[in-house]
C-alpha cells in the first residue's frame, strides 16, 4: 500500500523566511510520480509540481524549489524568501503510474502542511 | 478554457436527502475522480473513472454512487445523506498523470 507522511502539521514563519516542507513517501512500485499542491484560503487545490520516479534531478522555480531524494524516499519542497500570499495548506502527494491509456493515476495524499507566512 | 467546474458549490441537507454533485471537464481528460476532504484527513478517494463507461471504487465508497454520464462529466450521488458525509467534496481529471481540480463542493448535512 502507498503511503505518504508529512509529519509537520503547523509551521509558522515570518515574511521572507525560507521554509522547507517535508515529506516523506512509501510505495512498492518502481515507476511512480510525486506531486505537491497548494490550497490556499480560498479552498482550490493548485498542482504545483509533478516528478517522476525515474527522474531525480532537484527542480527550481522562482521562489520554489524540490528535492527529491529516492534513497530517502523524501520529496521535500522549499520556499525561499517566503510571502504572506504563501499562506496556504500544503500537500504531498504519490501516484502509481499504471499504463491504462496512460491516464488512470490515483492519488494518495498527505494530510497536509499549514504553512502560516506572518508579516 | 474552464478546467474543471463542480455544481453547485455549497448544499445543506437534512438527514435521509438526496443530491447529486455534478462535475464536467473541458479538458478532454479520460480519467476522473472524486474526493472528499475532512479535517486533518487530507484528500481521501471516492471514486474514480479510468475511462468511459467504467468506474471503480476508491478509499471510501460507502454510501456514494457515481455516473459517468459521458466523456466531460461524472456525478457523485447520495442516496440518503448522513451527518457523517458531511465533507468538502472534490472532483478532478487527468490526462497523463496530472490531476487537475474542481472548486470544490461544501456540504452539510444536518
Amino acid at each position: 500500500a502507498q503511503k505518504v507522511t508529512q509529519a509537520q502539521t503547523e509551521i509558522s514563519v515570518v515574511e521572507k523566511e525560507d521554509v522547507t516542507l517535508d515529506c516523506v513517501y512509501e510505495t512498492r512500485d518502481t515507476t511512480y510520480y510525486l506531486f505537491w499542491y497548494k490550497q490556499p484560503p480560498s479552498g482550490e487545490l493548485v498542482f504545483l509540481i509533478r516528478r517522476n520516479s525515474f527522474d531525480e534531478q532537484n527542480e527550481i522555480s522562482g521562489r520554489y524549489s524540490w528535492n527529491f531524494q529516492k534513497s530517502t524516499s523524501s520529496f521535500n519542497f522549499t520556499i525561499t524568501a517566503s510571502q504572506v500570499v504563501d499562506s496556504a495548506v500544503y500537500f504531498c502527494a504519490l501516484s502509481e503510474a499504471r499504463d491504462s491509456g496512460g491516464s488512470n493515476y490515483k492519488l494518495t495524499f498527505g494530510k497536509g502542511t499549514l504553512l502560516t507566512v506572518n508579516p | 478554457n474552464a478546467g474543471v467546474t463542480q455544481t453547485p458549490k455549497f448544499q445543506v441537507l437534512k438527514t435521509g436527502q438526496s443530491m447529486t454533485l455534478q462535475c464536467a471537464q473541458d479538458m478532454n481528460h479520460n480519467s476522473m475522480y472524486w474526493y472528499r476532504q475532512d479535517p486533518g484527513m487530507g484528500l481521501r478517494l471516492i471514486y474514480y473513472s479510468a475511462s468511459e463507461g467504467t468506474t471503480d471504487k476508491g478509499e471510501v465508497p460507502n454510501g456514494y454512487n457515481v455516473s459517468r454520464l459521458n466523456k466531460r462529466e461524472f456525478s457523485l450521488r447520495l442516496e440518503s445523506a448522513a451527518p457523517s458525509q458531511t465533507s468538502v467534496y472534490f472532483c478532478a481529471s487527468s490526462g497523463w498523470g496530472t490531476q487537475y481540480f474542481g472548486p470544490g463542493t461544501r456540504l452539510l448535512v444536518l
